[in-house]
């Protein structure tokens, strides 16, 4: 069945790798995101891409990098560069739905620990 | 960038009780979407509204889009325990394709 799906449900990393966050969706979406979410808080963007071979930094994009080489695939990686990596990170994509609006759909996240 | 703001931010409750909740905005917004949060897992799509003044519902779920289309509303009817989670709300300006999310209302309901 369709949906959204990230792997691995939970990573740990030591200090200064870089890690790649895997996100695949078979919806058949144009659009992709991904956020990161801390405790007790909302959600932040980090990148998006709206297009294959195409993507736009978000909020938060210092220290993250991301690829679109695929519609079906948007993978992000946490780079040593970024200061602090340890939080919930969600994956999401994008369809214009209903009479005229849009929908937004996530996948079931990636916790990060950096040890 | 854009601001939402939601409230309230928490809330302890009785099970039977209804809920509301609401977002506002300096911003006018296109669509309105509601979330809800269960712990460790992603958002899932509960409801969109895509006209001002819409009201839309989903089960004991309803949704409102304000008439100024800055601002949207949720309603519970008789919270159960598993009405437990975080909920959030999210603004859309179309042209930009962005998404922008309150910072939820976490929902206790005690039996």
């Amino acid at each position: 069945d369709g949906g959204i799906t990230q792997s691995p449900k939970y990573l740990f990393r030591k200090e200064g790798q870089n890690v790649t966050l895997s996100c695949e969706q078979n919806l058949n979406h144009d659009a992709m995101y991904w956020y990161r979410q801390d405790p007790g808080q909302g959600l932040r963007l980090i990148y998006y891409s709206q297009i294959v071979n195409d993507f736009q930094k978000g909020d938060i994009a210092e220290g993250y990098s991301v690829s679109r080489e695929k519609k079906e695939s948007f993978p992000l990686t946490v780079t040593s560069a970024q200061k602090n990596p340890t939080a919930f990170y969600l994956c999401a994509s994008s369809i214009f739905g209903g009479t005229s609006g849009i929908e937004q759909f996530f996948g079931p996240g990636t916790r990060l620990t950096v040890l | 960038g854009q601001q939402l703001n939601q409230s309230p931010q928490s809330m302890f409750i009785q099970e039977g009780e209804d809920v509301s909740m609401n977002c506002t905005s300096s911003s006018i917004f296109n669509t309105w979407l509601w979330y809800k949060q269960d712990p460790g897992e992603g958002p899932v799509l509960l409801i969109a509204l895509y006209k001002a003044g819409e009201l839309t519902s989903n089960g004991r779920l309803t949704a409102q889009f304000g008439i100024t289309r800055k601002d949207s509303f949720l309603n519970i009817s008789a919270s159960i325990p598993s009405d437990v989670g975080i909920y959030f709300c999210a603004g859309v300006i179309l042209n930009f394709n962005k998404f922008y999310f309150g910072s939820g209302t976490k929902l206790n309901v005690k039996p």
